[in-house]
């Protein structure tokens, strides 16, 4: 089975402009989950969707925002984009009844 | 709110060696999960290890294993034979029990492990 899977896997914007991060999860994940990972951190939790419904968002502005698909994949918008915005992007998924997430290998965002 | 602390930036250590990965946490919960996972250059989160507090044995995965230490809230990871493919950023990372869908993993900052030849 594929694992999860991130596309693209690296993209350069421009201060202002607007980003679209797309996650396939592992088949059968209805759990998809968003971390910013800035370098040399650890990763910070951005949103959670379960079913196509928005179960978690962390401490992350309005210009942030994210929806999940009838197949569970999901997509993460920034809109705005800001310098700091610049990170790499993990999504990972997670089985109903299962404790540890699968991650994916991220998109790394540069702003410019 | 719940945190992780991971007070070593970085450790060495040499091939066939074992070392020990330091992690401690704050929580008022009672039931939660913690984690190690391990973050090679290639970028994945790759799971090495988890501990379910409800569980007083630690948990092992072949060359890992786990001090949990509940009260002290701490949580060591243990590297033994260490081997060049060891060499990787290492994070610690803690989860809620019992959220149901809404279960966000908090990380340390992360510890950078090099393996000496």
């Amino acid at each position: 089975d594929a694992g999860v899977t991130q596309s693209p896997t690296h993209l350069i914007k421009t201060r202002g402009q607007q980003v679209t991060l797309r996650c396939s999860p592992i088949s059968g994940h209805k759990s998809v989950s968003w971390y910013q990972q800035v370098l040399g951190q650890g990763p910070q939790f951005i949103f959670q969707y379960y079913e196509k419904e928005e179960r978690g968002r962390g401490n992350f502005p309005d210009r942030f925002s994210a929806r999940q698909f009838p197949n569970y994949s999901s997509e993460l918008n920034v809109n705005a984009l800001l310098l700091g915005d610049s990170a790499l992007y993990l999504c990972a998924s997670r089985a109903t009844v299962s404790y540890g997430y699968t991650f994916g290998s991220g998109t790394r965002l540069t702003v410019v | 709110a719940q945190t992780v602390t991971q007070s070593q930036p970085e450790m060495s250590v040499q091939e066939a060696e074992t070392v020990t990965l330091s992690c401690t946490y704050d929580t008022s919960e009672s039931d939660y999960y913690l984690f190690w996972y391990k973050q090679p250059p290639s970028r994945q989160m790759i799971l090495v290890i988890r501990q379910e507090a409800y569980k007083q044995q630690n948990a092992t995965e072949n060359r890992f294993s786990v001090n949990f230490q509940k009260a002290a809230k701490s949580f060591s990871l243990k590297i033994s034979d260490s081997q060049l493919g060891d060499a990787a950023m290492y994070f610690c990372a803690y989860r809620r029990a019992h959220t149901g869908a809404n279960s966000k993993l908090t990380f340390g900052k992360g510890i950078t492990l090099s393996v000496r030849p």
